[in-house]
């Protein structure tokens, strides 16, 4: 198993780009999130999804949308990046039920100038 | 408000020795407390997952402990290793398994 795989891992953008940052787990985890990580916070919930064709918002969704056509894909795009959105992205799959660990892809690192 | 407090933000300890790292949260309701295991440049990994009736849990040289009644948990690290410099997560998940509330993270540096 890959287990989370994320690409691309490094991306830079120019304000006011789009993109989007592709995630894809071989698990057939139900959960799936996007997490965004910043230097001194924890890291805060994005967009999540509990199925494919379900998802719903996190802390900080704006700026960002998800889609979740399939188990196995949930890409992150965003709409207009802003230098405030330069950040390490994770994205993160669990199965169902509270006691499931995550597994964490290894992020994107962007760079928003 | 809900939040995950962790200390120290840094350690630099020997190499062979003994840390332990804080967590304090003020999450309800409380449904597990997770620690994680983050080296630079990689995503986190699962240590442990404790629930409320858990008050210690051990995997190889970590070991977990959950107070629920003070609301803290540590992570005690023995004999520790080059490999163990990384930072530990603490996260702490909510009534609502979707709401998992994340300290900062403490980051450990262990030297030779």
């Amino acid at each position: 198993n890959a287990g989370v795989t994320q690409t691309p891992k490094f991306q830079v953008l120019k304000t006011g780009q789009s993109m989007t940052l592709q995630c894809a787990q071989d698990m057939n985890h139900e959960y799936m999130s996007w997490y965004r990580q910043d230097p001194g916070m924890g890291l805060r919930l994005i967009h999540y999804s509990v199925g494919a064709g379900i998802t719903d918002q996190g802390e900080v969704p704006n700026g960002y949308n998800v889609s979740r056509s399939t188990t196995e894909d949930f890409p992150l795009r965003l709409l207009s990046a802003a230098p405030s959105q330069t950040s390490v992205y994770f994205c993160a799959s669990r199965q169902g039920g509270s006691n499931q660990p995550q597994h964490f892809g290894d992020g994107t690192r962007l760079s928003i100038l | 408000k809900n939040q995950v407090e962790q200390s120290p933000q840094s350690l630099i300890i020997l190499e062979g020795k003994n840390c332990t790292l804080q967590c304090n949260y003020t999450v309800s309701p409380f449904s597990n407390l997770r620690w994680y295991k983050q080296d630079t440049g990689r995503g986190p990994v699962s240590l442990t997952i404790m629930t409320f009736s858990e008050n210690t849990k051990s995997n190889g040289r970590y070991t977990a402990t959950l107070d629920a009644d003070t609301k803290q948990s540590s992570l005690h690290i023995t004999a520790s290793q080059l490999s163990d410099s990384a930072s530990y997560i603490c996260v702490v998940s909510a009534g609502n398994f979707n709401k998992f509330y994340f300290g900062s993270g403490t980051k450990l540096n262990v030297k030779p």
